[in-house]
């Protein structure tokens, strides 16, 4: 079975502090893809990235960052110099590879606010 | 690209009844899912088309719950005979070949 933990329910940070979401995994795939969505107060879930297992390469876009280890069956996000519109919940999300592995399974998500 | 779109936003019905939904994916993609998510919850799979073929349902689906996807293009999720446990965001997602997945804004499902 696969699980996805976002132990941290709720942050708050002042703007143009940086704020790191933590998601950790477990899963008995050898390989699979995490995912990063955001979801604004609109609703509308937002793609952010995806990682494949065998890529533990970290990756910056802009102020988003992830640090993928494998080690730890970690997939860490973190916003630097934060901004108001990062204000949403974000879902961390875990898929298997292979034809038929469709489902992505969701963490509970961490709801982040960003202080003016 | 116009996204995925879904209707309606927002329903209440009464326990017992039965209501419909329906997503149109963005037009070029061949998978689409549907996906519950209750308050401060994650969302959770409920069933996956590739074209027209339903290939996964969730053993959250119960049998009061039917998916179709006639000719490969719009979706329908029904529900019958509801239950104030029912009462979800339901969202839609589609994609092109499984690798990302673009949502919907979800249906808001209110059972009183």
């Amino acid at each position: 079975a696969q699980k996805v933990t976002q132990a941290q329910t709720e942050i708050s940070v002042v703007e143009k502090e940086d704020v790191t979401l933590d998601c950790v995994y477990e899963t008995r795939d050898t390989t699979y893809y995490l995912f990063w969505y955001k979801q604004p107060p609109s609703g509308e879930l937002v793609f952010l990235i995806r990682r494949n297992s065998f890529d533990e390469q970290n990756e910056i876009s802009g102020r988003y960052s992830w640090n993928f280890q494998k080690s730890t069956s970690s997939f860490n996000f973190t916003i630097t110099a934060s901004q108001v519109v990062d204000s949403a919940v974000y879902f961390c999300a875990l898929r298997g590879t292979g034809f038929g592995n469709e489902k992505l399974t969701f963490g509970t998500g961490t709801r982040l606010t960003i202080i003016p | 690209d116009t996204g995925v779109s879904q209707d309606p936003r927002h329903k209440i019905t009464k326990r017992g009844q039965n209501v419909t939904f329906r997503c149109d994916p963005i037009s070029e993609h061949n998978r689409l899912y549907w996906y519950r998510q209750t308050l401060g919850q994650g969302p959770e799979f409920l069933t996956y088309f590739q074209n027209e073929a339903q290939l996964e349902k969730s053993r959250l689906l119960s049998d009061r719950f039917s998916a179709e996807r006639p000719k490969g293009s719009f979706s329908t999720l029904e529900i019958q005979r509801t239950e104030q446990g029912d009462s979800a965001m339901y969202l839609c997602a589609s994609s092109f070949g499984g690798e990302k997945l673009f949502f919907g804004s979800g249906t808001q499902l209110s059972v009183l």
